[in-house]
């Protein structure tokens, strides 16, 4: 079936670091690909997306590519802050049959920013 | 508060006893999910609304847990006979035909 395999944590950078959180993914067909984040206390809240090959996602300062030679869709920001320390969740949606589309979420990956 | 509601926040209840969530999606949509998250895991399928269809059902939903959206509207999260590797954090989201998925915050169990 359908996977994600995310870097583990936890991850600890200073303030203004460069952050890189790894996502491969196995999946039959062409699914999207997301990245949640869950801030401390909070609901799951979608940081971005990418529905096809080569497409980039990107919000508050984050990116992610589409990469499928290398079925990858890897987490970046060029300069953290404190308050981007959360729960990083990669996942993929995929079509399950029956008109059912599902989401399959890595473990996720702990950042934690300090001052 | 137009976004996904869960009730209750928090249930302690002691094993075999019976507990129910519930899920009150974003008004105009129509599919729902509910996931099952246990501490250092990422979200895990449970089962899959289309309006009040039931579609899909993931093998981790044991004999033991029943769901229903009875209305297409909300939706409930029943488990019997609680054991204690049902404590986890339930989670329900909801989404339009096409488009993101929002999340609740979730209902998080605890079975002593």
């Amino acid at each position: 079936g359908d996977s994600v395999t995310q870097m583990e944590g936890p991850v600890t950078l200073s303030e203004e670091a460069f952050l890189t959180i790894n996502c491969t993914y196995t999946a039959t067909g062409y699914p999207s690909l997301f990245w949640y984040v869950q801030y401390p206390g909070e609901g799951l809240q979608l940081l971005l997306k990418a529905t096809k090959a080569d497409d980039k996602g990107s919000n508050k300062g984050f990116e992610a590519t589409y990469r499928k030679e290398t079925t990858s869709f890897h987490l970046e920001k060029g300069s953290v802050q404190v308050s981007d320390s959360a729960v990083y969740f990669c996942a993929l949606l995929s079509y399950s049959g029956a008109g059912s589309y599902q989401l399959t979420f890595g473990k996720g990956t702990k950042l934690s920013v300090i001052p | 508060d137009t976004g996904v509601s869960q009730d209750p926040r928090h249930k302690i209840t002691k094993r075999g006893q019976n507990v129910t969530f519930r899920c009150d999606p974003i008004s105009e949509h129509n599919r729902l999910y509910w996931y099952r998250q246990t501490l250092g895991q990422g979200p895990e399928f449970l089962t899959y609304f289309q309006n009040e269809a039931q579609l899909e059902k993931s093998r981790l939903l044991s004999d033991r847990f029943s769901a229903e959206r009875p209305k297409g509207s909300f939706s409930t999260l029943e488990i019997q006979r609680t054991e204690q590797g049902d404590s986890a954090m339930y989670l329900c989201a909801s989404r339009e035909e096409t488009g993101e998925l929002f999340f609740g915050e979730g209902s998080r169990l605890t079975v002593l």
